[in-house]
């Protein structure tokens, strides 16, 4: 079975800062997705950002990065020049690469950017 | 954009009472999943399916069943509602991708469930 932990219950920063979120996992696969969703209040989930677990490069999409790193079983999720939109809770995910496309999820952390 | 419909956004509930929770995928999606979100618990899987009228279990399906007759639509049932099954529940699906190549979940708003 897997397990992910977020350890930061809650974060803030400030508008146009950068803030890094951690997400550590553990699982016996050797091949696997990890995922970034985001929950604003009241609103959908949504995915930001997807890593593929044999691919060494970081993903990125916009003000978005992660750091992965698969040895260590971390994926730290790095948002640059905060704005007040990225007021969400955030979920660190895990899927299997093969098999049931279920996801386990860690415990969110819920990042709140003020002016 | 793939769209996922739950029926309802708030829905008031007395215990014991039989509760149908509705959701549609317009984007001809294999996998369908359901999840109950508690604050400082994140999302737990209580049911999906990977096909019509195929269901698994997750990792809370105890108290819930569910039904999937037709593809783009996947039932949550509470067969005698309790207080303890006031939640948010979460609708997904994702396409079955080529083989070795599992492909992310959209979610649906959400469903904010009280049981009275």
């Amino acid at each position: 079975a897997q397990t992910v932990t977020q350890s930061q219950p809650e974060m803030s920063v400030q508008e146009a800062e950068t803030v890094t979120l951690s997400c550590t996992y553990d699982t016996s696969e050797n091949n696997y997705y990890l995922f970034w969703y985001k929950q604003p209040p009241s609103r959908q989930m949504i995915l930001v950002i997807r890593q593929e677990a044999y691919k060494q490069q970081n993903a990125t999409e916009n003000r978005f990065s992660v750091n992965f790193q698969k040895a260590a079983k971390s994926f730290s999720l790095k948002i640059s020049d905060s704005q007040l939109g990225d007021t969400a809770m955030y979920f660190c995910a895990f899927m299997k690469h093969e098999g049931y496309s279920t996801l386990t999820f860690g415990k969110g952390t819920m990042l709140l950017v003020s002016p | 954009d793939v769209k996922v419909t739950q029926s309802s956004r708030y829905l008031v509930k007395r215990t014991g009472e039989k509760v149908f929770l509705e959701c549609v995928q317009d984007m001809d999606h294999e996998n369908m999943f359901w999840y109950r979100q508690d604050p400082g618990l994140g999302l737990r899987l209580i049911y999906f399916s990977y096909d019509v009228k195929m269901k698994e279990k997750g990792d809370i399906p105890e108290g819930y069943s569910v039904s999937r007759e037709k593809k783009e639509r996947f039932s949550l049932i509470l067969e005698s509602a309790s207080t303890n099954q006031t939640s948010m529940y979460l609708c997904a699906s994702s396409l079955s991708g080529p083989r070795g190549s599992n492909q992310p979940q959209h979610f649906g708003d959400g469903t904010r469930l009280s049981i009275l």
